[in-house]
């Protein structure tokens, strides 16, 4: 069981370019998430999707796009990185909004 | 903004040691989630509490909900270096969404 897929594991980037992180699932839920965390401020929500073809946006959404075309992607987008930006960054998916979530194994980026 | 506020942030023991750790909101929250993440992985879900009062018991974790359901506590027996991780809580909001605490960071020596 393959689950939550995050690509790629670990990323480097210079300040001001642009990269699109990949997530996939295989367990046909509707919805899916996007977090950073930073040491000592847990999990936080960047953006959501409840379905195909719908985003929303989470707690921190400023300096982040998403897209979900298909239901079992999601993709993140930084289209100028910033060093704030540096984190580790989760995808997640569930049946429902409050349901227990299904983690990928996260994406480091570092952001120079 | 529900704040989910976890504690102790770090724990040490030796192994065989007991250990409780909390978390605890000013807020009153449907249902809340325990995770444990382990070094270079995503969390995992360990339980779901949602009822006032609810003990949970798992092995040597039992997870208890406080009756206003606005506070939880995961209590760890014989403590195991396999224990050792990033213990999360997570709170069903007002807005039907899942608020994460910042977590207990527990180190279980043999």
């Amino acid at each position: 069981n393959a689950g939550v897929t995050q690509t790629p594991k670990f990323r480097v980037l210079k300040t001001g370019q642009s990269m699109t992180l990949l997530c996939a699932q295989d367990m046909n839920h509707e919805y899916m998430y996007w977090y950073r965390q930073d040491p000592g401020m847990g999990l936080r929500l960047i953006h959501y999707s409840v379905g195909e073809g719908t985003t929303a946006k989470g707690e921190v959404p400023d300096g982040y796009n998403v897209s979900r075309l298909k239901k079992q992607n999601f993709l993140l987008g930084l289209e100028s990185a910033a060093p704030s930006q540096t984190s580790v960054y989760f995808c997640a998916s569930s049946e429902t909004r409050v349901q227990p979530q299904h983690f990928g194994d996260g994406t480091r980026l570092s952001i120079l | 903004t529900q704040l989910l506020e976890q504690s102790p942030q770090f724990l040490s023991i030796q192994e065989g040691e007991n250990l409780t750790v909390y978390c605890n909101s000013s807020s009153v929250f449907s249902s809340l989630q325990w995770y444990r993440q382990e070094p270079g992985e995503g969390p995992v879900l360990l339980v779901t509490v949602v009822t006032g009062g609810e003990v949970k018991k798992l092995k040597r974790l039992t997870f208890q909900f406080g009756d206003a359901r606005k506070d939880s506590s995961l209590h760890i027996t014989a403590a195991q270096p396999g224990d050792t991780g990033l213990y999360l809580c997570a709170g069903e909001g007002n807005n039907n969404d899942m608020r994460f605490g910042a977590g207990t960071r527990l180190t279980v020596k043999p």
